[in-house]
This record gives structure tokens, sequence and C-alpha cells, in this order.
């Protein structure tokens, strides 16, 4: 099956940027996401990319993928306190949908 | 719009007893999942519907767990008996329909069995 392997823990200050790694196994997979989940709360879906693209901009977020070394990144521009959370990395092909372990970011103010 | 809606949000049992998680999926949506996260992983499905038939519950410990969907929109979940590491939380997702690659999570059940 697919592993999909993410940095546990992620410390940065406030303003300045985060990166987020992601690695997974199966070079069939068709859609990567990432989610964030706060404390006590599901995951939220913050963004999506599409295996055929290697980069997607949205507002703060920018997501690359590297096909090649099947490698997928996050990175949250000038990062807020409110960033801090758990961000899962998730790798999707034929209905079969699966989770990184999670890396926790947190932001000193 | 509505999210996907869990009930309860926390629950607290000894080992052995019965338990039973419900979720209402957004509305519109054909799909269902449950999820099983253990503390300090990802989630992992257990159950997938699409309407009322579960097409995907390989993952479904059945000699314990077992689910319905009965007129293909809100679900139930239920474990019975209950067992020590079952402690974890249960995600109910839900999307349009099986060929949609976005997934809208719920907030979760959280189960405790002492």
């Amino acid at each position: 099956g697919e592993d999909v392997e993410q940095s546990l823990f992620l410390s940065v200050r406030e303003g300045d940027s985060s990166v987020i790694n992601c690695t997974y196994t199966d070079s069939s997979s068709t859609y990567l996401y990432w989610y964030k989940q706060e404390p006590g709360a599901g995951l939220q879906l913050l963004t999506y990319i599409f295996s055929n693209m290697d980069m997607k901009q949205d507002q703060r977020l920018t997501v690359l993928l590297n096909k090649k070394d099947k490698h997928l990144s996050l990175r949250i521009a000038d990062t807020q306190t409110g960033d801090s959370a758990i961000y899962f990395c998730a790798v999707y092909d034929n209905n079969d949908m699966r989770f990184g372990a999670g890396t926790r970011l947190t932001v000193k103010p | 719009e509505a999210g996907v809606v869990q009930s309860p949000r926390y629950k607290i049992i000894e080992k052995k007893q019965p338990v039973a998680f419900w979720c209402n999926p957004i509305s519109g949506h054909n799909t269902l999942y449950w999820y099983l996260q253990n503390l300090g992983q990802g989630p992992e499905l257990l159950i997938r519907y699409e309407n009322e038939e579960a097409v995907d519950d390989s993952q479904l410990p059945k000699d314990r767990f077992s689910a319905e969907r009965l007129k293909g929109v809100d679900s139930t979940l239920k474990i019975q008996p209950a067992e020590l590491g079952d402690s974890a939380v249960y995600l109910c997702a839900s999307s349009l329909d099986h060929t949609s690659y976005e997934q809208y999570f719920g907030p979760g059940t959280r189960l405790t069995v002492t």
C-alpha cells in the first residue's frame, strides 16, 4: 500500500515562512492534498494539486510537487499564530486516500 | 451550508460495553466515509459508502464493528463490545460522489474506553 511520510514537528517565528514536507511511494497517485487539523476539530481541506501540475499557489499557501522524487511540500508565507495546527499530507488514487501521520506546526510570537 | 455533523463529540465507556456514533453528511453528498484516527496518526479508512451500499469495508474489523447507512443519507458506526484499544477519534467524511476528489470531514467523536 501507499506510504506517506512527514516530519513530526516544525517550529517557526511569527512572520517567517513555514515549509512542511511530505514524501510518498505510489507514483500513480492522482491527487495530493494538504489538510489542517486544529485541536478537537476534524480535518480542514486546505489545498490540493493534481499530479500533472508542479506548483499551485493560493493566497499564502504554495504547494510544490516533485513527481520524480515523489515529494510534496506546503509553504505558508507570513506564518501567523493562527496557523498553529497539525498539517496532514494525503495522496489519492482510485478511491483510496492515504494520510501521513501529520506535522505539528508551532508558531512562536 | 452545514458541514458534516457528528455526534456525540465525546464518549467515555467501560470496556465490553457497546457504543454507537452518528454522522450526517453534507446535503447532496452521496459518498460517505468512516475513518479511525489514533493518537499521533493520520486517519485510516474503515468503510466507504456509495449511497446506501458499502463499497469498501475491507479495513473494518467485522467481529466487533458494524455500520449502516439505510437511506443513503446519515450513517451509524457501532462497536460491540468495545476494547481498550478502540480508544481513538472516529471521523466521518463525505464527498459529492465516488469520482469527487474533495472529501469534507466532520469534527469527529473522541472515544475513550476505560
